[in-house]
């Protein structure tokens, strides 16, 4: 079965760098969730989007940027990259409605130096 | 707030020995609540859900949970742990049409083999 798609897997960048994460949800799954998680910390949730509009807003810097395309594929662009950036980036897909689970992406580990 | 506690931050077990792993949470409304596990540099991955009905869920690998709605808690079980089980494990909570998911610090669990 599909699953949720992430590119790159690795991402090193410099300070004040950019960087764009792709995801690609799984078929007909309308909503896409960005989370971050840290070395050794629990995923923080990000921003999410349902039918290509945001639907939520979590801790997402202002630096950081995202949306949803016609496709459903999502991008997470990140600005003026700080060393506290580095972390992996999971994204995760669901269809809306009660009774259904978000399915993760195996994740973009960015590293700033 | 919404919040999820796991009480444990690291436990070590022996294979063959019980598994429980406490998690309580605080959510308003309707309550979606999810174990997910991770692999050493893996992605999160779901290993049971409870949405509504029968209060012990049975997920995969031998996991199961049970949600006490007057205690507010999902804890996750397991009879007989194996060195396999080594992994961190992360409870969440989820609702709403948003959907996207709150997780507690999670739980690194290290069994001997």
């Amino acid at each position: 079965a599909a699953g949720v798609i992430q590119s790159p897997r690795h991402l090193i960048k410099e300070k004040r760098e950019t960087a764009t994460l792709k995801c690609y949800p799984i078929p007909r799954h309308d909503t896409v969730y960005w989370y971050q998680q840290g070395p050794g910390q629990d995923p923080q949730f990000l921003i999410s989007f349902y039918e290509k509009m945001q639907s939520d807003k979590g801790s997402i810097p202002d630096r950081f940027s995202a949306q949803q395309f016609s496709d459903y594929h999502s991008e997470l662009n990140m600005s003026s990259l700080e060393l506290g950036d580095s972390a992996l980036y999971f994204c995760a897909s669901k269809h809306r409605g009660g009774g259904t689970e978000a399915f993760f992406g195996q994740g973009t580990r960015l590293t700033v130096v | 707030a919404q919040s999820v506690s796991q009480h444990n931050h690291h436990v070590i077990l022996s294979e063959a020995a019980s598994l429980e792993l406490g998690c309580n949470y605080s959510y308003g409304g309707t309550v979606n609540l999810f174990w997910y596990v991770q692999y050493p540099g893996q992605h999160l991955q779901l290993l049971l859900k409870y949405f509504s009905g029968d209060p012990l869920v049975k997920g995969i690998k031998g996991f199961e949970a049970e949600f006490i709605k007057s205690k507010f808690s999902f804890n996750l079980r397991k009879p007989s742990v194996q060195w396999s089980d080594t992994a961190e494990y992360f409870c969440a909570v989820g609702g709403g049409s948003q959907g996207n998911l709150i997780f507690g610090k999670g739980t690194k669990l290290s069994v001997k083999p």
